[in-house]
């Protein structure tokens, strides 16, 4: 089976573009999650779909948007980039439920200039 | 605010010693708590999933424990090899589900010096 894949894997942007990264699940995986690391953060939850629908949503301003189609590949949006959104970030697929391991793809390295 | 703390933040460990490391979770409504390995440059590779208090898991060299009443797992690496050399990650759910997402530690960053 293949695994999670995310493009584009490096992207430079400059402040106030806005920025669309792509996730395809592993194949059968109905839910994605999609992350945020930077340096000294650690690995923040962004927000998770399932089915098309947004299943729930982490401490991020609105500029941070997702959606999910219905063959589960999701993209992630950033409108108005700020030098503080320069970070890596990783989508997680799943069946579904609750306790399943979660896959995680290489990630999509951002980088606002 | 869910936290989650991992100690030590870094480990430099001898080949061939064993090693352990701590993470620590809220202990009410707790859910699941994940393990992860994250090697330089790659994914993050899935370890463990624990759910229910005493859980031990093992795989290869590798096992975790799970202490739900006191909210704390470790993670034991025994006979350390330069391949374990990697950033060590917990993640816990809440009884929200996995609806909620996987809160993560900041990690545990282990090298192993030949």
């Amino acid at each position: 089976k293949a695994g999670v894949t995310q493009t584009p894997r490096y992207l430079i942007k400059t402040r106030g573009q806005q920025v669309t990264l792509s996730c395809s699940p592993i194949s059968g995986h109905r839910s994605v999650s999609w992350y945020q690391q930077t340096p000294g953060q650690g690995l923040q939850f962004l927000f998770e779909y399932f089915s098309e629908t947004q299943r729930n949503k982490g401490n991020f301003p609105g500029r941070f948007s997702g959606r999910q189609f219905s063959n589960s590949r999701s993209e992630m949006n950033v409108s108005t980039l700020e030098l503080g959104d320069s970070a890596l970030y990783l989508c997680a697929s799943k069946g579904g439920h609750a306790v399943e391991t979660q896959y995680f793809g290489p990630g999509t390295r951002l980088l606002v200039l | 605010i869910l936290n989650v703390e991992q100690s030590p933040q870094s480990l430099h460990v001898q080949e061939g010693d064993s090693t352990n490391f701590t993470c620590s979770f809220p202990s009410s409504n707790f859910y699941a708590l994940h393990w992860y390995r994250w090697e330089t440059a790659k994914s993050p590779e899935a370890l463990f999933v624990m759910t229910l208090n005493g859980d031990e898991k093992k795989k290869g060299r590798i096992s975790a424990t799970l202490n739900t009443k006191e909210g704390y797992s470790y993670l034991y690496i025994k006979g350390s090899q330069p391949e374990d050399s990697a950033t060590y990650l917990c993640a816990f759910t809440h009884s929200g589900g996995g609806a909620d997402g996987l809160t993560f530690g900041k990690g545990t960053h282990l090298i192993i010096q030949p």
